[in-house]
């Protein structure tokens, strides 16, 4: 079983829709999640940082983290075409785990005029 | 602030050969991950340098190899290249690589003949 589970998609939606994606992941220990955002051929960038449960919100973006579930989610509201790239969560367990972030395969996201 | 720096931005190899890329940090940060991406298995962290010292190691063979500098920049090598290694390399900086945000740079692009 992978550490961190993410729906690859494709993932259509019209302008203006909310974007729910989700993500898995396996070991309890983990304690930081991350959501980062990857035009083609760029680099990642980072959306959203969150530590332990709860909801942090960021302009359109909010990111929850459910850990009892273990679960973690980004919500887009009013998604714009320029929204449209790779969405990918990322996990870091903590402790001596020195810059180590556990991916998901990512999420292709396409937002449609 | 200027963002992650990486060199070259695009490489193309044979098998067999050598190659060395670049990547310059944060102004401030001191810790260096580098990360392979490749579309069938996504990012995976290859290793992390904090004050010129390796501090973590992901599952990749020993032809893959780092170091870092004085002054946190930091250099990865493969030797004797396969194919497989064809991939987008990035290096992500942070301050102290213990869980805080990474940034990572626009990756190095190695495409093996």
């Amino acid at each position: 079983q992978k550490e961190v589970e993410q729906d690859p998609g494709p993932l259509s939606v019209p302008e203006g829709a909310i974007v729910s994606l989700n993500c898995t992941y396996s070991n309890s220990a983990f304690q930081y999640f991350m959501w980062y955002r990857q035009y083609s051929r760029k680099g990642p960038e980072l959306l959203m940082y969150t530590y332990s449960s709860g909801n942090k919100e960021d302009g359109r973006f909010t990111a929850q983290v459910d850990k009892s579930s273990k679960y973690i989610s980004l919500f887009i509201r009013d998604s714009q075409p320029s929204d449209s790239a790779t969405y990918l969560c990322a996990i870091y367990p903590g402790g001596t785990s020195y810059g180590k972030l556990t991916f998901g395969q990512g999420t292709i996201l396409t937002v449609h005029p | 602030k200027a963002g992650v720096t990486q060199t070259p931005r695009y490489l193309i190899k044979t098998r067999g050969q050598q190659v060395t890329l670049s990547c310059s940090p944060i102004s401030g940060h001191r810790s260096v991950s580098w990360y392979q991406q490749t579309p069938g298995q996504g990012l995976q962290f290859l290793f992390e340098y904090f004050s010129e010292t390796q501090r973590n190691k992901g599952n990749f063979p020993g032809r893959f190899s780092g170091r870092q500098f004085s002054n946190s920049r930091s250099e990865m090598n493969v030797s004797t290249l396969e194919l497989g290694d064809s991939a987008l390399y990035l290096c992500a900086s942070s301050l102290a690589g213990m869980g805080e945000t990474q940034y990572f740079g626009p990756g190095t692009r190695l495409l093996v003949l």
